[in-house]
């Protein structure tokens, strides 16, 4: 149990078009979702935490119109890159928590601007 | 501010040895969970080994343990009998009561035949 998806698996986009990322977890009601970024060879950013209904809380640093976030239900989370741009191409991975303090990841989005 | 620190960015191993890879946190909560993380170059993120904070015994899961310090806030992951499909990115992570998750920079972990 616990299964989070995401889709697509990895996409190439021409710069200034948007892309729609989506995460959903299979088989559970997800309380919270998240997004992260990550660079090769570094860390899990955390970029934005949703929780469904309700706006995104984005983290420091992380450009709300840049990166739309929407939370239409309890197994379904959506980031957006809006006008995207070479430097946006980055490793994207969601995840979801049911609580318990644990998360589930999803499998990452390779975004790749042109 | 809470932070998590990986000292060591690259480890290896010979298979069928043990590895220990090394963690600390810094926080002043007194309620936390503590994870190991394992993202193999698939780049899928697996859990590997919770604790939590108000338990005293190590957490075990088969071939991978903890050794928890809680006073010294350290946390570290013992692999033990290492296999090959254990190469992968480990990263230490932290969490308590905003469910957000503090990851440290990782280990690159290889398991040479």
């Amino acid at each position: 149990g616990a299964v989070v998806s995401q889709h697509p698996s990895r996409v190439i986009c021409k710069s200034g078009t948007s892309v729609k990322i989506e995460c959903r977890s299979l088989d559970f009601q997800a309380t919270t979702m998240f997004w992260y970024r990550q660079f090769p060879k570094q860390s899990l950013m955390l970029m934005a935490t949703s929780n469904e209904g309700s706006k995104a809380t984005y983290e420091q640093g992380v450009e709300k119109d840049k990166f739309l976030i929407n939370h239409a239900s309890l197994t379904l989370s959506t980031l957006t890159v809006t006008s995207a741009h070479p430097e946006d191409s980055s490793f994207y991975i969601c995840s979801a928590s049911r609580g318990l303090n644990e998360q589930f990841f999803g499998p990452g989005t390779r975004l790749t601007v042109l | 501010a809470q932070t998590v620190t990986q000292s060591q960015p690259e480890m290896s191993v010979q298979e069928a040895e043990t590895v220990t890879l090394s963690c600390t946190y810094d926080t002043s909560e007194s309620n936390y969970y503590l994870f190991w993380y394992k993202q193999p170059p698939s780049r899928q993120m697996i859990l590997v080994i919770r604790q939590e904070a108000y338990k005293q015994q190590n957490a075990t899961e088969n071939r991978f343990s903890v050794n928890f310090q809680k006073a010294a806030k350290s946390f570290s992951l013992k692999i033990s009998d290492s296999q090959l499909g254990d190469t992968a990115m480990y990263f230490c992570a932290f969490i308590f009561d905003t469910d957000k998750l503090i990851f440290g920079t990782g280990t690159r972990l290889q398991v040479f035949p």
